[in-house]
């Protein structure tokens, strides 16, 4: 099974900094077709994930231009330019390239 | 619009059995495949069941291999999931999620999510 490992699995913000979130695939996520299947996920309390970027750097409609997915092969980041306090909750990476699906451990962030 | 409604969580005895249901709307749901991921309070998420969607092929977490059986019925945009020998660990809320879909080299990947139900194993 590809592990996937987030690091920090928690982060204290300052509204208005920037925050970053690194997601590391224990094998390559690349598909025959040339996509990459990483995922990032947000949930806030009590609510159900919401799908924020896919294919590493793509936004979900809605999804504001302050979120940004980076990186190649198993080393992602996902970035978010200037926090607000909306984004506080728990994010999650995961992999979509084979059965079984796997997710990072989930990286809680709070607002300081 | 799509929506996954999720059903059939309850209180239960450990060794207990359990049925889980998902109707489904707003898309082809016989083209897509389907995965159920489970997370613990206060835990994270944990993928633990998906069917592709003609039902022919089903995989499992290694946690809940041989306890779980997921299962669709295309007719009704349904899915389950069949839960044995329940276990304290099992105590979860249990989401359906609309897992993929591809034409060519363009796929729809992990975009949906229900609300949720939420099974309990306690004596």
């Amino acid at each position: 099974d590809i592990v996937m490992t987030q690091s920090p699995l928690s982060l204290s913000v300052t509204l208005g900094q920037p925050a970053s979130i690194s997601c590391r695939s224990s094998q390559r996520l690349v598909h025959n077709n040339g996509n990459t299947y990483l995922i990032w996920f947000h949930q806030r309390p009590g609510q159900s994930p919401r799908r924020l970027i896919y294919e590493i750097s793509n936004r979900d409609s809605g999804v504001p231009d302050r979120f940004s997915g980076s990186g190649s092969g198993t080393d992602f980041t996902l970035k978010i330019s200037r926090v607000e306090a909306e984004d506080v909750g728990v994010y999650y990476c995961m992999q979509a390239i084979e059965w079984p699906r796997t997710f990072g451990q989930g990286t809680k962030v709070e607002i300081k | 619009e799509v929506q996954l409604l999720e059903s059939g969580g309850a209180l239960v005895q450990p060794g207990g059995s359990l049925r889980l249901s998902c109707a489904a709307s707003g898309f082809t749901f016989s083209n897509y495949a389907m995965s159920w991921v489970r997370q613990a309070p206060g835990k994270g998420l944990e993928w633990v069941s998906g069917i592709t969607g003609n039902g022919i092929n089903t995989f499992y977490a290694d946690s809940v291999k041989g306890r779980i059986t997921i299962s669709r019925d295309n007719s009704k945009s349904t899915l389950y999931l069949q839960i044995n020998s329940l276990r304290a660990e099992d105590t979860a809320v249990y989401y359906c999620v609309k897992d993929y879909y591809c034409t060519g080299s363009i796929c729809s990947l992990i975009d949906y999510w229900g609300q949720g139900t939420l099974v309990t194993v306690s004596s």
